[in-house]
C-alpha cells in the first residue's frame, strides 16, 4: 500500500489567494483526518470524516477554511481567502477504525502564504 | 493545559544509552499511543497501549501506563543516530461533544553518533 498520500507537497502562494490541498487516504480506511501543525499550536485537529461524511469540524479555524470528502478515496481542504497566519504544515490521516485507533499520516504539505 | 504533555520538551543523549520520554494526561483514556516524527516528515505510529494494559515491548521500544497517575513512558534503549526525531504521545479525550485524539508538543530526542 502506498499510504496517505497528500499533494501538494509544498505551496507558496500570496495572501488573499485560494488554496486547494489534496489527500487520498489508505484504501479500505473509512476515518480522515486533516491536522495543521505550527510551532506554536502544534498539531491540532482541524476535521475529521467518517465514512465520507463529516463528523467533527470544530477545530476548523474559521469560514476561509473548507474541507470536503466527495467519496472513500479522496479529500480536499481548501483555505479561500489565504492570510500569512494559514503558514503551516497540513497534515490528513486515515484509520481503519475509530477516532482513538492508530492512525496513518501522509507526508503533509509545507504552506507558506505570504 | 493541553490532555497530553511530554517530557521533557528536549533530550540529548549519545548513541548507545537509553532514551526515557514521559506523558501527562489529565482526563480518563481509552488508550494512550506514541508517535515519530522525523524533521520534514509526517507522523508514524510507533506503539498503543490500551487503558488496561500496564506495560507494551515493540523492538527497542517499551511503553508503560499508569493510569491511576496519568502518566505513560517511552523508553528506547540502545539508542542509534536513526532514532533523532520528535517523539508525541496523543491520547483520546473528549473536547467539545466529540472524541478527538489530542496530541502532546512533543519531546525532541537528539543521539549523537
Amino acid at each position: 500500500d502506498a499510504g496517505v498520500i497528500q499533494s501538494p507537497r509544498h505551496e507558496v502562494t500570496e495572501m488573499g489567494q485560494e488554496v486547494t490541498l489534496r489527500c487520498k487516504p489508505i484504501s479500505g480506511h473509512n476515518s480522515l483526518f486533516w491536522y495543521r501543525q505550527t510551532m506554536m499550536r502544534g498539531l491540532e485537529l482541524l476535521i475529521y470524516f467518517n465514512n465520507n461524511v463529516p463528523i467533527d469540524d470544530s477545530g476548523m479555524p474559521e469560514d476561509r477554511f473548507s474541507a470536503k470528502m466527495p467519496n472513500a478515496s479522496f479529500s480536499t481542504l481548501k483555505i479561500q481567502p489565504s492570510e500569512p497566519r494559514d503558514s503551516a504544515v497540513y497534515f490528513c490521516a486515515s484509520s481503519s477504525s475509530h477516532v482513538e485507533e492508530t492512525q496513518y499520516f501522509g507526508p503533509g504539505t509545507r504552506l507558506l502564504v505570504l | 493545559s493541553q490532555q497530553g504533555e511530554e517530557d521533557p520538551q528536549a533530550l540529548s543523549i549519545q548513541e548507545g544509552e537509553n532514551a526515557t520520554m514521559n506523558c501527562s494526561y489529565k482526563t480518563s483514556i481509552n488508550n494512550l499511543q506514541w508517535y515519530r516524527q522525523n524533521s520534514g516528515r509526517g507522523l508514524v505510529h510507533l506503539i498503543l497501549i490500551r487503558s488496561n494494559e500496564r506495560e507494551k515491548h515493540s523492538g527497542r521500544l517499551r511503553v508503560t501506563l499508569d493510569t491511576s497517575k496519568k502518566s505513560s513512558s517511552l523508553l528506547i534503549t540502545a539508542s542509534r543516530a536513526a532514532d533523532t526525531a520528535s517523539y508525541f504521545c496523543a491520547t483520546d479525550a473528549i473536547t467539545g461533544g466529540y472524541n478527538k485524539l489530542i496530541f502532546g508538543a512533543g519531546t525532541r530526542l537528539a543521539v549523537h553518533p
